[in-house]
């Protein structure tokens, strides 16, 4: 299995501001996704990041609110912009190989927004 | 428009009895599941998953059961241990689609008492 882990652990940030989270994958990996798991909710997912291409967004996700960056098959990084309280929530990244059985989950990132 | 519902929250059970977790789902077009469990600070572990072609899947002490008509699962623990403590998420897949998008439940927290 591979070993995710993402930057920072946690965050308290000011409404108004970005933060950008790192996820680092110690392998190569096909597919790379970023979730959202608000208080109390279940995940869901934001987008999937495409290496070299621009990441591909859910229903009710945009680029400009959530820009996403792969620049490698083991990197990624997931920007949250001009943050409100609503977004307070965990963020997880995942991966997949070949194989939809077998996605695996970063630590997260707890973020609290003021 | 919840696709995977996990209608209990919470579920307690004493060490060495069975645990038994349901979810339920409403899309048809869903031909994979799995169940994820996650500690508190840590990103979900996959536990383990079944095909819509089959109706069992065993893995030491832990079962999955699908329901295809019901369009129903569960996931049994057999016997339950303290360190079985976590919150389980099911998910659902269609592997026709175009990526690996998981769809979650809200989760349930099981808590094996000693």
């Amino acid at each position: 299995s591979a070993v995710i882990s993402q930057k920072p652990s946690r965050d308290i940030c000011q409404r108004g501001t970005s933060l950008t989270i790192q996820c680092q994958v110690d392998s190569q990996v096909t597919m790379m996704f970023w979730y959202r798991q608000q208080p109390g909710q279940s995940l869901t997912l934001i987008a999937t990041a495409n290496q070299g291409s621009e990441a591909t967004y859910e229903s009710g996700f945009v680029i400009d609110k959530f820009p996403i960056s792969r620049p490698n098959l083991t990197f990624s990084t997931l920007t949250v912009s001009n943050m409100s309280p609503e977004d307070s929530s965990i963020y997880l990244c995942s991966v997949a190989q070949s194989s939809y059985n077998e996605q695996f989950f970063g630590p997260g990132t707890r973020l609290t927004v003021l | 428009d919840q696709q995977v519902k996990q209608n209990s929250p919470s579920l307690s059970v004493q060490e060495g009895r069975i645990s038994i977790l349901n979810c339920d789902y409403t899309n048809s077009m869903f031909d994979y599941f799995l169940w994820y469990k996650k500690y508190p600070a840590e990103g979900p572990t996959f536990l383990i998953s079944i095909s819509s072609i089959k109706d069992k899947n065993e893995d030491g002490r832990f079962t999955v059961f699908l329901n295809k008509s019901a369009k129903h699962l569960s996931l049994h623990i057999v016997p339950s241990q303290p360190g079985d403590s976590a919150v389980y998420f099911c998910a659902a897949i269609y592997s026709g689609g175009s990526n690996y998008k998981l769809t979650f439940g809200k989760g349930t927290l099981l808590t094996v008492n000693p």
